[in-house]
């Protein structure tokens, strides 16, 4: 069975800091490439970022770039988002979201249940 | 920038058929997912590259992807097939989201 759990999720003040990460099981986690997706309470989906199986291709929406960093280490099947300059339009439900293939262009074949972020002072 | 336009909101009657579009700019060109989110649980993939069902998904779920409109088909619709209903696309190595349809069953 396919697990994602995330973690480190919490409350932060604006400007500061805060490291996503993402444990899986039940796959051949260094075969695909991963995402996160956010969900802000009460909107719709916003994809964050992505990663190929091999760390070498990273894509991020406009809105966290320079701010937000994606990572994976295959060999703890773990995928990480380092965030920081956190800004209250950041607070949202973290996905992390495993890709149906190695690359791009694929769908999310499944999804964790999420790491609530919010950034408040 | 590409936009994908959904509908707010749709009502389908107990048993009827649920259609739920997803506008964008010759999208018929472009590969289309689609992920039901029903209310506390994560998204879950129902649809693939405009037409494909994954497996467990029932084939009361269709899709379809030509012109400007990708559309979702909920056929006999059921009380659990409720919740938010989002279509996807790859666009210049970034993902897009519609803004959601909400799929309430009367």
């Amino acid at each position: 069975e396919i697990q994602l759990v995330e973690s480190g999720g919490g409350l932060v003040q604006p400007g500061g800091s805060l490291r996503l990460s993402c444990a899986t099981s039940g796959f051949t986690f260094g075969d695909y490439a991963m995402h996160w997706v956010r969900r802000v309470p009460g909107k719709g989906l916003e994809w964050v970022s992505g990663i190929n199986w091999n760390s070498r291709e990273r894509g991020q929406a406009d809105s966290v770039k320079g701010r937000f960093t994606i990572a994976r280490d295959n060999a703890k099947s773990s995928l990480y988002l380092q965030m920081s300059s956190l800004k209250p339009e950041d607070t949202a439900l973290y996905y992390c979201v495993k890709d149906y293939g190695s690359g791009w262009y694929s769908p999310f074949d499944f999804w964790g249940q999420g790491t609530m972020v919010t950034v408040s002072s | 920038s590409y936009e994908l336009t959904q509908s707010l909101s749709v009502s389908v009657a107990l048993g009827q058929t649920a259609r739920i579009t997803c506008g964008g700019n010759d999208i018929g060109r472009k590969s289309v997912h689609w992920y039901q989110q029903r209310p506390g649980q994560a998204p879950v993939l129902v649809i693939s590259r405009d037409r494909n069902r994954p497996s467990g998904i029932p084939d009361r779920f269709s899709g379809s992807n030509s012109g400007n409109t990708a559309t979702l088909t909920i056929s006999r619709a059921q009380v659990g097939d409720e919740g938010d209903y989002y279509c996807q696309v790859w666009d210049t190595n970034a993902v897009l989201f519609g803004g959601g349809t909400k799929l309430t069953v009367l």
